[in-house]
């Protein structure tokens, strides 16, 4: 069974502030990929990233950076000099990559991020 | 494109009513899924389709019916709507089923039973 946990239900921080969010994954599979969505107050959901079980450099696309450590099943998401259009619900989530298994995604609970200004 | 289109967007139900959400894409994505979303909780898979015609149950499919006749589209039937299916749907489709492929989602269906 998959597992993905976002112990940080919470996170306050003030503009420009860095912050990391956290996700920690249990899997039986060798093979997975790894997930973050963003989730503004809008609804929607948007994808941020994708991170195959093999690859395990870290990633930065502007102010987010992420770090996956394969050793620790951790997968966390940093965003640098946070800004308030940043404040949203952010989802870990796990897949597996066999095709029996094929998009059975599992969502973290999620962490709500606030920035104020 | 479109990209992932839900209706309605809202929805109000009564206890036993039935009713479907429809949901379609226009990227001929082969992979399409249903999520729920409680409050406080991420997304939990109800039903998937690797291909018209094909469906799978995710891990709470209980009170929830699909069917794939098309590839665009991939309505969900609550037979007999109760409280506890009070919740924001979202529809998400894909090239494939593999995880290498992102998930598009819908704007989400928010339905309550009372």
């Amino acid at each position: 069974a998959q597992k993905v946990t976002q112990a940080q239900t919470e996170i306050s921080v003030v503009e420009k502030e860095d912050v990391t969010l956290d996700c920690v994954y249990e899997t039986r599979d060798t093979t997975y990929y790894l997930f973050w969505y963003k989730q503004p107050p809008s609804g929607e959901l948007v994808f941020l990233i994708r991170r195959n079980s093999f690859d395990e450099q870290n990633e930065i696309s502007g102010r987010y950076s992420w770090n996956f450590q394969k050793s620790t099943s951790s997968f966390n998401f940093t965003i640098t000099a946070s800004q308030v259009v940043d404040s949203a619900v952010y989802f870990c989530a796990l897949s597996p990559s066999y095709n029996t298994n094929a998009g059975k995604s599992t969502f973290g609970d999620g962490t709500t991020l606030t920035v104020k200004p | 494109n479109a990209g992932v289109t839900q209706t309605p967007k809202f929805q109000v139900l009564k206890t036993g009513q039935s009713m479907t959400l429809q949901c379609a894409q226009d990227m001929n994505h082969e992979y399409m899924s249903w999520y729920r979303q409680d409050p406080g909780m991420g997304l939990r898979l109800i039903h998937y389709s690797v291909g018209a015609g094909i469906t799978d149950q995710g891990e709470v499919p209980n009170g929830y019916n699909v069917s794939r006749s098309t590839t665009e589209d991939f309505p969900l039937r609550l037979l007999s709507a109760a409280p506890s299916q009070t919740s924001v749907y979202f529809c998400a489709s894909s090239y494939s089923f593999r995880g290498t492929d992102t998930q598009y989602f819908g704007p989400g269906t928010r339905l309550t039973v009372l």
